[in-house]
Parts: structure tokens; sequence; C-alpha cells
């Protein structure tokens, strides 16, 4: 699975849109872009994936640029309960290939 | 619907003490994984399951960690002994094997501590 880049922090103010990068300059042709996140004392939790177009549900919207070397996940409304980690995963779809978190991006929303 | 259960949900031993945490996966569903998160890291797999055959534990370090997962639905992940460097949150997941969306449905953890 490609490597995914993403920086270690950020911050937005709540009601604000929250832009979260993620770099995945080696990816290949069957593979996703997933993004999970991770509020303290929890599991982690899906948000959203895709290939090639631009995802949204009601969590989020996934950005992926058209060469697919980055992807931006956008909160649209950021409360102070979407403060997590953030985690872009990049993976062959299906259940045998191995979900590999990374560090993650910390976002904190400030009131 | 019910979520992944984990139990328990911390733990204190002394190290060399055996240790054992049980997952209770989402109804149904046929895929179970055990991770383990370190301090400030991000979760890193250590066994997986499809039904009860172990299909990738090549991360589970077998001198001290096993793991079952009988009749495909309930999981036990045991330590013994416990190392210091076992204190880690151990995070149970499961999904739907013949669903390729990717998504994995995560427990609260089992946070250890060995002293």
């Amino acid at each position: 699975d490609a490597k995914t880049t993403q920086p270690p922090s950020m911050d937005c103010a709540e009601g604000r849109a929250a832009n979260l990068p993620c770099n995945h300059s080696t990816i290949s042709g069957n593979e996703y872009v997933y993004w999970y996140r991770q509020i303290h004392s929890q599991g982690p939790q899906y948000i959203i994936h895709g290939l090639k177009n631009n995802e949204t549900n009601e969590m989020a919207s996934l950005i992926i640029t058209e060469d697919r070397k980055s992807s931006t996940l956008i909160l649209p409304h950021a409360t102070l309960r979407d403060t997590a980690v953030y985690y872009c995963i990049v993976r062959v779809a299906g259940a045998n290939s191995k979900l590999t978190f990374g560090k993650g991006i910390t976002l904190s929303v400030r009131p | 619907e019910a979520g992944v259960v984990q139990s328990p949900r911390y733990k204190i031993i002394e190290k060399k003490q055996p240790v054992a945490f049980w997952c209770n996966p989402i109804s149904g569903h046929n895929t179970l994984y055990w991770y383990r998160q370190n301090l400030g890291q991000g979760p890193e797999l250590l066994i997986r399951y499809e039904n009860e055959e172990a299909v990738d534990d090549s991360q589970l370090p077998k001198d001290r960690f096993s793991a079952e997962r009988l009749k495909g639905v309930d999981s036990t992940l045991k330590i013994q002994p416990a190392e210091l460097g076992d204190s880690a949150v151990y995070l149970c997941a499961s999904s739907l094997f013949a669903r390729n969306t990717g998504e994995l449905f995560f427990g609260e953890g089992s946070r250890l501590t060995v002293l």
C-alpha cells in the first residue's frame, strides 16, 4: 500500500470549515483513499473513502486531485466534537488488504 | 445495532503476569482484527481472522502473544508473560467479509498498563 504524509497538527475555529490535507504521491491506480478519525479514548471511526471522484457524506467531503497524488478531507462546519486525530490511509479495496495507520493529523477545534 | 464490545476497558498488572482481552464483534461480521496502539502512534495490526481462521498473524509476537476466535464469533487476545513494553491500548475491530468498502468498526479498546 502507498504511504501517506500528513502534517502533525492543525487547528480551526468552531463553525468554520476544516480542510485536512494528505499527500499520497505514490498511490497506485487501484488504491483507494480512506479517512478515519479517532476521538480521545475511543477507537478509530470510519469517515469516508474514494478512488478518484470527489465524495460527500453526512460527515465530510473528500476532494481528490486529478493526478490522485493528494487529497483533502473537508469538515464543512467544524464543532468542538470534531477535535480528534484524523488518519489518511491508502489501500486496495477488499477485505484482504491491510488498513495501515500512520500518525495522523491532530485537529483542534477552538471555540 | 450494538457495536464492537471489548473488555476490560482498563487493566493494570505487574510485569510477568498474564493478561487477557475479550472482544465481541458486530453480529454477522466475519472478519475480526486485533490492533495495538502505542501512545502517540496509530494502531498497528496484530492479527486478522476470517471466521475462525487467522489469515494474517505476521505482526503478532508469538513468543508471548496468542489469540483465538472459537466458533468464529468472540475472540480473546492473551499476553503471557507481560512485559513493560506491552503497555498500550488493544483495539478490536470487525468488518463484513463480503463488503469492499474497507469500513472497519472498532471497539473502544482495552488499555493495558504493565508496572
